[in-house]
């Protein structure tokens, strides 16, 4: 059982890029999402999803696109990567609203 | 939309204090409230979960209150410990979301 995997830790890209932050979790959870933190901004939604083939938007979406093709992987696409998207992203899994969220080491992404 | 607002934003204790950390939020329609620790460039650890109903909850030497109707959770550290110091931060549950608090820094001196 090893939780929720987020690969890679790091990774730098030049303005313009684009790459996939991938993120699995081996406990069977329905729900899934995507939160990037910044210095003084806190921990902000991106995308979520509560099951295989349902996403939706969260806080601050714009650049990023997701899917859900299976229960265990949720990836983060970013189209074309720009400075302000320099964050650390942190991917989290619960079985259900009621449950708590079990969240991944994190990537720490720098956009030069 | 759901505001979590921690406070204060940085503790330092000698060691032996007991720690209280306060958390309020906006809309108090939450499924859960949940407190994290995070230390310095890692991950977050799941350090309690309260659900809406219940009123406080306890592990070891922490224990999380919850006042839902007046949006309110305060977490009690007893006894703390440098090995305590770090980030901790607290997260509404609505509608499949969590919202977070800036966090806590605490720092417990030896």
């Amino acid at each position: 059982n090893a939780g929720v995997t987020q690969t890679p830790k790091f990774q730098v890209l030049k303005t313009g890029q684009s790459m996939t932050l991938q993120c699995a979790q081996d406990m069977n959870h329905e729900y899934m999402s995507w939160y990037r933190q910044d210095p003084g901004m806190g921990l902000r939604l991106i995308h979520y999803s509560v099951g295989a083939g349902i996403t939706d938007q969260g806080e601050v979406p714009n650049g990023y696109n997701v899917s859900r093709s299976t229960t265990e992987d949720f990836p983060l696409r970013l189209l074309s990567a720009a400075p302000s998207q320099t964050s650390v992203y942190f991917c989290a899994s619960s079985f259900n609203q009621g449950t708590g969220y079990t969240f991944g080491s994190g990537t720490r992404l720098t956009v030069v | 939309k759901q505001e979590v607002t921690q406070i204060p934003a940085a503790l330092s204790v000698p060691e032996g204090e007991n720690l209280v950390l306060n958390c309020s939020f906006t809309d108090s329609a939450i499924y859960n409230l949940q407190w994290f620790r995070q230390d310095p460039g890692k991950g977050l650890t799941s350090l309690l979960l309260i659900q809406s109903s219940q009123r406080e909850q306890t592990s070891g030497r922490l224990n999380a209150s919850l006042d839902k109707s007046s949006g309110r959770s305060t977490l009690y550290i007893a006894a703390s410990q440098p090995g305590d110091s770090a980030t901790y931060l607290c997260a509404a549950s609505n509608d499949y979301k969590l919202s977070f608090g800036a966090g806590t820094t605490v720092t417990v001196r030896a």
